[in-house]
């Protein structure tokens, strides 16, 4: 099936850095990714969401010059998380879906980033 | 993106149970998924089912849909240790976002 493979599994960073985290689809193209948040025993919240060669779409409350979404070909997006404070440290999952189906969804493993 | 409700937030049965959660959505929606998560890890689809339909099986999984209500169910069946994990309904609009619920955290007791 498809595969979304996503790196760092984990990263712990100081605060003020940036973190780039990666997701790319295996075996299929990525033509739409999603990128979500979640905090300690919450659900998944949606970041925003991104097309291939298009600017990503955030959902509102998330600031789109502290993550910065690209998605510049079918089987890779990256989250950047600049000058990252630990009130951003959390759990980030990246999601795909391949073509106009909207059924196939497949996520990623996550990202555990911890700023200190 | 809006969240739903879950119910149980929790929930702890012994192996060979059944365990039921429910989930209820606000939107009209194009389908409603169930995902699984163990602790700290990434998502895994469970079944998925559309909304004209009602009832969908998969092995030892069976989910309900009332779209009348806006509200879903999930059985999963004689339970086993290995279904200890974190529950999410995902709620999905023709704008292909998925909209996720707060989760149901089951426990199987060996």
């Amino acid at each position: 099936g498809a595969v979304v493979s996503q790196h760092p599994s984990w990263v712990i960073c100081k605060s003020g850095t940036s973190v780039k985290i990666e997701c790319r689809s295996l075996d299929f193209q990525a033509t739409t990714m999603f990128w979500y948040r979640q905090f300690p025993k919450q659900s998944l919240m949606l970041m925003a969401t991104s097309n291939e060669g298009s600017k990503a779409t955030y959902e509102q409350g998330v600031e789109k010059d502290k993550f910065l979404i690209n998605h510049a070909s079918l089987t890779l997006s990256t989250l950047t998380v600049t000058s990252a404070h630990p009130e951003d440290s959390s759990f980030y999952i990246c999601s795909a879906i391949a073509g106009e189906s909207g059924y196939g969804y497949t996520f990623g493993s996550g990202t555990r980033l911890t700023v200190v | 993106s809006q969240q739903g409700e879950e119910d149980p937030q929790a929930l702890s049965i012994q192996e060979g149970e059944n365990a039921t959660m429910n989930c209820s959505y606000k939107t009209s929606i194009n389908n409603l998924q169930w995902y699984r998560q163990n602790s700290g890890r990434g998502l895994v689809h469970l079944i998925l089912i559309r909304s004209n339909e009602r009832e969908k099986h998969s092995g030892r999984l069976r989910v309900t849909l009332d779209t009348s209500k806006k509200s879903s169910s999930l059985l999963i069946t004689a339970s086993r240790a290995a279904d200890t994990a974190s529950y999410f309904c995902a709620s999905r609009s023709n704008d292909y976002k998925l909209s996720f619920g707060a989760g149901t955290t089951v426990t199987v007791r060996a």
